[in-house]
């Protein structure tokens, strides 16, 4: 599976747009982007997924560039509930493992 | 939808006993689940991969004899720590993953396990 980097901590103003950079330069054909969250004491959450296209839900959106080697994680309107540590995972769709990284430490500030 | 949840959600044991983690998905099937094992300040570390009907597959370094793992329906996996140490304290988190295209997984809210 591709590794990928990410900054180990970033802040955002509440209200603001949150973009979380995301390198994956060697992901191959069949890898898709995965992004999830982590609140403290909890579960991993599920935020977006995609292979080669843009995607939006109502949590988020994901920017892919065309050579794939990098996305971009966007929340549109941070609130302090954002914070959280963000993780970008590349897996493949055949296996379906994901190896976590060490993510990035969001927080959001008033 | 697609809600995993585990049960129980903190566990304390003494050290030799056996301790039963459960794992369910509560409104999609999956026939591939997922452990993973977290300790404090560090990320998730997958254990290994349950397939429904099958035999786990592990990840490298990760004991199958101690960490054992059953998937005998297609909502259900289990985890059993065998033997249980104060170095198994652990945050036990699994997953179940999307029968969908893109294959996501959909993660339990996790297990605290204290063992003195």
């Amino acid at each position: 599976d591709a590794k990928t980097t990410q900054p180990p901590s970033m802040d955002c103003a509440e209200g603001r747009a949150a973009n979380l950079p995301c390198n994956h330069s060697t992901i191959s054909g069949n890898e898709y982007v995965y992004w999830y969250r982590q609140i403290h004491s909890q579960g991993p959450q599920y935020i977006i997924h995609g292979l080669k296209n843009n995607e939006t839900n109502e949590m988020a959106s994901l920017i892919i560039t065309e050579d794939r080697k990098s996305s971009t994680l966007i929340l549109p309107h941070a609130t302090l509930r954002d914070t959280a540590v963000y993780y970008c995972i590349v897996g493949s769709s055949n296996t379906g493992k994901l190896i976590f990284g060490q993510g990035t430490t969001l927080q959001v500030k008033p | 939808g697609a809600v995993v949840s585990q049960h129980p959600s903190w566990v304390i044991c003494k050290s030799g006993t056996s301790v039963k983690i459960e794992c369910r998905s509560l409104d999609f099937q999956a026939t591939t689940m997922f452990w993973y094992r977290q300790f404090p300040k560090q990320s998730l570390m997958l254990m290994a991969t349950s397939n429904e009907g099958s035999k786990a597959t592990y990840e490298q370094g990760v004991e199958k004899d101690k960490f054992l793992i059953n998937h005998a329906s297609l909502t259900l996996s289990t985890l059993t720590v065998t033997s249980a140490h104060p170095e198994d304290s652990s945050f036990y988190i699994c997953s179940a993953k999307s029968e969908g295209g893109g294959n996501e997984q959909y993660f339990g809210p996790g297990t605290r396990l204290t063992v003195t």
